[in-house]
């Protein structure tokens, strides 16, 4: 198992600045993914973290909007760049492998307001 | 982008009750995930189903699937007012590659006490 610590929690931001959101990890793990939740909504996969090397994003995300680090196998960063109100949702970091038929760790999210 | 879709989007019924969640997906997958999410906080795992298995328990909890029409459901027994919660249906792709999970629309569960 792992135990997925994210930060901030919360955070209030006005529209057109930026907010990196940190996810660590408590053990080395191949794959970690950001998922953004819109509210009321169910998680959409942003993309896949990947170490070393740029992410890879799923359609309808860009990396001038969400630009993702993970400088190594426990961390990994998301950052929500110029940010509007169409932003505020829920981002949950994860970590796992599921379709090595395994489960996926979820952190607890940050919930963005964007005002 | 969202492949599952989840019956009843919301559910309610009284403590002690069975509730039955279904999803739908479209593609071939892997294995198939059962989380729970509490008022918007972190998802917590349940329960995977692999693609070969048609029925799995864990407790109050029972999973079914059938590949051949692509649905799942998710059967909860005896349940209480802790089991209030969203639960969403999540499916990981065949092929062992490195794609994140693909989550359906979800069911927002409430155990009346």
């Amino acid at each position: 198992s792992a135990v997925i610590s994210q930060k901030p929690s919360r955070d209030i931001c006005q529209r057109g600045t930026s907010l990196t959101i940190q996810c660590q990890v408590d053990s080395q793990v191949t794959m970690m993914f950001w998922y953004r939740q819109q509210p009321g909504q169910s998680l959409t996969l942003i993309a896949t973290a990947n170490q070393g090397s740029e992410a890879t994003y799923e359609s309808g995300f860009v990396i001038d909007k969400f630009p993702i680090s993970r400088p190594n196998l426990t961390f990994s960063t998301l950052t929500v760049s110029n940010m509007s109100p169409e932003d505020s949702s829920i981002y949950l970091c994860s970590a796992g492998r599921p379709s090595l038929v395994t489960e996926a760790f979820f952190g607890q999210g940050t919930r963005l307001t964007v005002v | 982008s969202q492949q599952g879709e989840e019956d009843p989007q919301a559910l309610s019924i009284q403590e002690g009750e069975n509730a039955t969640m279904n999803c739908s997906y479209k593609t071939s997958i892997n294995n198939l995930q059962w989380y729970r999410q509490n008022s918007g906080r972190g998802l917590v795992h349940l329960i995977l189903i692999r693609s070969n298995e048609r029925e799995k328990h864990s407790g109050r909890l029972r999973v079914t699937l059938d590949t051949s029409k692509k649905s799942s459901s998710l059967l909860i027994t005896a349940s209480r007012a802790a089991d209030t919660a969203s639960y969403f249906c999540a499916t990981a792709p065949s092929g062992g590659g490195a794609d994140g999970l693909t989550f359906g629309k979800g069911t927002h569960l409430i155990i009346q006490p």
